[in-house]
């Protein structure tokens, strides 16, 4: 089955770090760059980080940069975002996306179920 | 960065009734928008991208049109399964990628 599975989600005190993980199976991950998208409680979309097919170039929101980390193990078939110095506006559902190029610059074909971090002391 | 702004906020319809949503870029973006859509307690699906382009089994009530900055999500005789909230993206620079901030579509 063609699915992305979040996981890393929950409850974490402001200033601390989480790592979210996704696994991809069904399709081959490492010929597509992959995105993190995330959603505050009855909120819009925003964007947080992608990277392409190769780790080779990567990409952060300006809300995120210098505090997330995007990575990938093809071999693993995973995703993984490492957020640091997690502060309260950065509760949300994660949600891990495909993108339809390697390289990144495409629209998403495809959605994780999504995994909620909560912020708060 | 470029700014996706989408119109309504929240649009009203009657089921069997057309639904039209729009959605602006800050600029031009070609025809490199896509269109989700997102039901409560999922995630976004894909409906259209290319600004035309349907995603595999997307009802052909379902299209899409524009190009540059001015972009519209038409869909004919609304169904009881469409009512969500609708987002657009732009794709032609990233990064980042740009979400629109959502359209809510509810039953009138």
């Amino acid at each position: 089955e063609v699915q992305l599975v979040e996981s890393g989600g929950g409850l974490v005190q402001p200033g601390r770090s989480l790592r979210l993980s996704c696994a991809a199976s069904g399709f081959p991950f490492g010929d597509y760059a992959m995105h993190w998208v995330r959603q505050a409680p009855g909120k819009g979309l925003e964007w947080v980080s992608g990277m392409t097919w190769n780790s080779a170039s990567t990409g952060y929101a300006d809300s995120v940069k210098g505090r997330f980390t995007i990575s990938r193990d093809n071999a693993k078939n995973s995703l993984y975002l490492q957020m640091n110095s997690l502060r309260s506006e950065d509760t949300a559902f994660y949600y891990c996306a495909k993108d339809v190029y390697s390289s990144g610059g495409g629209y998403f074909d495809l959605w994780g179920r999504g995994t909620l971090v909560t912020v708060s002391s | 960065e470029i700014v996706m702004t989408q119109s309504p906020a929240t649009l009203s319809v009657s089921p069997g009734e057309r639904a039209t949503l729009s959605c602006r870029a800050s600029q031009g973006v070609s025809t490199n928008l896509a269109w989700y859509q997102q039901k409560p307690g999922q995630a976004p699906r894909l409906l259209i991208y290319g600004a035309s382009t349907r995603a595999t089994g997307i009802p052909a009530r379902f299209s899409g049109s524009g190009s540059g900055t001015e972009f519209t999500l038409t869909i004919s005789s609304l169904q009881s399964e469409d009512f969500a909230v609708y987002y657009c993206q732009q794709y032609n620079y990233w990064p980042p990628e740009s979400f629109g901030q959502g359209t809510k579509l509810e039953i009138k």
